[in-house]
């Protein structure tokens, strides 16, 4: 089944505790990106990647970090959590950016 | 950054009723991404526009992509249910290599049966 996994499904952490959130497609995908989901604020793009090794800033990269080091695999890890990053992440893979993303399941976080 | 501006916010409508929620840019879009997202779950693509004026269906959903291209809509006709969510546009700014998938807020449906 074509899909994108992500995990942990649900995390809860402690501020300054480094995690890493994993992201892993089956459809050879070479658009990969992370956005984050808040009451209020709709989905933002933290980061973007087109290809393997290419990776750019969405409109709210600051306090995470990205990886593409394999064209399945894009994992997104935060260094050093703060509450202020606690939300609803998500995963998504595509073609191309025009021709929509497939999201993943979601993770959500709660950092204290 | 570049904003979609999506209206309504939420709806509360009766079963069988239609619906029509729109999306608007400041910027011109080349394509319109109309997604849904249920409870617990990831969005999931609905309708993708392509052309200004283009009006394209799914089911009993319709979407339509602006003449000016700044602005998109998406009707869902005698609605049922199932259709609560929150419904997404999207559109992809920059171009080259520089594509990103900028969201709008959402509206979210409530359909009472």
């Amino acid at each position: 089944e074509a899909q994108v996994t992500q995990n942990p499904r649900y995390l809860i952490t402690v501020t300054g505790k480094k995690l890493t959130v994993t992201c892993s497609q089956n459809m050879n995908h070479e658009y990969m990106s992370w956005y984050r989901q808040d009451p209020g604020l709709g989905l933002r793009q933290i980061y973007y990647s087109m290809n393997v090794e290419v990776t750019d800033k969405g409109d709210v990269p600051e306090g995470y970090k990205v990886s593409r080091k394999e064209k399945r695999n894009f994992p997104l890890i935060l260094e050093s959590p703060s509450p202020n990053q606690t939300s609803l992440y998500f995963c998504a893979s595509s073609t191309g950016a025009d021709h929509g993303y497939t999201f993943g399941s979601g993770t959500r976080l709660t950092v204290v | 950054g570049q904003q979609l501006n999506q209206s309504p916010q939420s709806m509360f409508i009766q079963e069988g009723e239609d619906v029509s929620m729109n999306c608007t840019s400041s910027s011109i879009f080349n394509t319109w991404l109309w997604y849904k997202q249920e409870p617990g779950e990831g969005p999931v693509l609905l309708i993708a526009l392509y052309k200004a004026g283009e009006l394209t269906s799914n089911g009993r959903l319709t979407a339509q992509f602006g003449i000016t291209r700044k602005d998109s809509f998406l009707n869902i006709s005698a609605s049922i249910p199932s259709d609560v969510g929150i419904y997404f546009c999207a559109g992809p700014m920059g171009g080259g290599s520089n594509y990103k998938l900028t969201f709008g807020k959402g509206t979210l449906l409530t359909v009472n049966p």
